[in-house]
Parts: structure tokens; C-alpha cells; sequence
């Protein structure tokens, strides 16, 4: 069973400060890897991708990916309280064409105005 | 209209019916897939299908059953509903490798 770690949290950072959320996965193969947020009592959205190791910036949002450590993590800069929600990591399984996601059970993220 | 729907949004159902839940999709994807989410447990893969005539069983298929109508439709059915089947259920579509997904509004389950 591939396994996809995350804090589970609460992180709780003020108006402003830079939210960081990490995820760790055991499939060395995988090639790609997805954040969602999730308000309460909402489906998952899609809200960063990333393929190749390094940085990835997308406006206040920065995905970085290491893959020799098989580390994910978002950066959110200048957070907002509309940043309050439910952060899940996803990672495929590598190989084949039997393609579908294992996802973290998320870091609860809570931004004090 | 959103790209993915399910129905009903909110369903309480006693224990031992059989409840179906629905989902449709415009988005043109071939894939599709069934989740359930649980208070610390997160997502978890019930059903996904490839194609009309493909449909793989996930890491916890015991108790639910699928049909794939037709590539934009797929179905989700609880043959004999019990009370920890109560979680919220999500369809999920995507248009293949290296790509995420995209979800429907979820359908809020409760067995009494």
C-alpha cells in the first residue's frame, strides 16, 4: 500500500505570515504530485501541481519537490483568512496505466486575522 | 452546470436499504473514480473505471457495488446500507496520467 504522510495539524499561522505544509510519500517511482484545498463540507480543488524537482510558483502559492528525499511541500505567502482550510497532498502510483491517486489525510490550516 | 455532479447532495437512509448514488460528468474524461471521506481517515478509493467496460475494485470495495452507464456516467450502489457506510462520498473524473482530478460536490451520506 503506497502511503502518503502528512502533519495532520492544526497550523495556525497570523494574517500575513507564510503557511508551510509538508508531505512525505513511500512510492520512489511516482512523477507527479498534486496539492487540493478543501473547505469544510467541500470537495476537494485542485491547487498546484508539480513534476520536476525544485520550485513552483503560482502567484501566492509555491509547491516545492524534492523526490531523493520524496518530500512535497506548499509554501503560502502573505496568508489570508480565506487560506483557512483543509490541505491534502496526492501522489499517483508509478507505473502502468492503472493510474490513480493516493492522498494524505491533510493539514488542517487555520489563518487568525 | 458543474463540471461534475453528483446526486442526491444529502441522503439519510436506514440500515439494510440499498441506496444508489449517481454521478455524471461533461468534462469528456474516460476516467472515473469513487471516494469516500471519513473524520481521520481522509479519501479513501472504493471504485474507478477506465472505460465503460473497465472497473477495478480500491482499497475498500466490501459492501458497495458500480455500474459505468456510459463513459459520462458512473454510479455508486450500497447494496445493504449500515451504519459506518455514513461518510461523505465524492466521484472524481481525470483525463489520465500525470494528471489530478476533478471532483463533484459530494453526496453527504448518513445510515440510521
Amino acid at each position: 500500500q503506497k502511503e502518503v504522510e502528512q502533519n495532520s495539524g492544526p497550523l495556525s499561522v497570523p494574517e500575513g505570515a507564510i503557511a508551510s505544509l509538508n508531505c512525505t510519500y513511500s512510492d520512489r517511482g511516482s512523477q507527479s504530485f498534486f496539492w487540493y484545498r478543501q473547505y469544510s463540507g467541500k470537495s476537494p480543488e485542485l491547487i498546484m501541481s508539480i513534476y520536476s524537482n525544485g520550485d513552483k510558483e503560482d502567484g501566492r502559492f509555491t509547491a516545492q519537490l524534492n523526490k531523493a528525499s520524496q518530500y512535497v511541500s506548499l509554501l503560502i505567502r502573505d496568508s489570508q483568512p480565506s487560506d483557512s482550510a483543509t490541505y491534502l497532498c496526492a501522489v499517483p502510483n508509478s507505473g502502468g496505466s492503472n493510474y490513480k491517486l493516493t492522498f494524505g489525510k491533510g493539514t488542517l490550516l487555520t489563518v487568525n486575522p | 452546470d458543474a463540471d461534475v455532479t453528483q446526486t442526491p447532495r444529502n441522503r439519510i437512509t436506514k440500515t439494510g436499504k440499498r441506496i444508489m448514488l449517481e454521478c455524471s460528468q461533461t468534462k469528456g474524461h474516460d476516467r472515473m473514480y469513487w471516494y469516500r471521506q471519513d473524520p481521520g481517515l481522509g479519501l479513501r478509493l472504493i471504485y474507478y473505471s477506465f472505460d465503460v467496460k473497465d472497473i477495478n475494485k480500491g482499497e475498500i470495495s466490501d459492501g458497495y457495488s458500480v455500474s459505468r452507464q456510459a463513459q459520462a456516467k458512473f454510479s455508486l450502489s450500497l447494496e445493504s446500507a449500515i451504519p459506518n457506510q455514513t461518510a461523505l462520498y465524492f466521484c472524481a473524473t481525470s483525463v489520465g496520467q500525470g494528471h489530478g482530478y476533478t471532483f463533484g460536490s459530494g453526496t453527504r451520506l448518513t445510515v440510521v
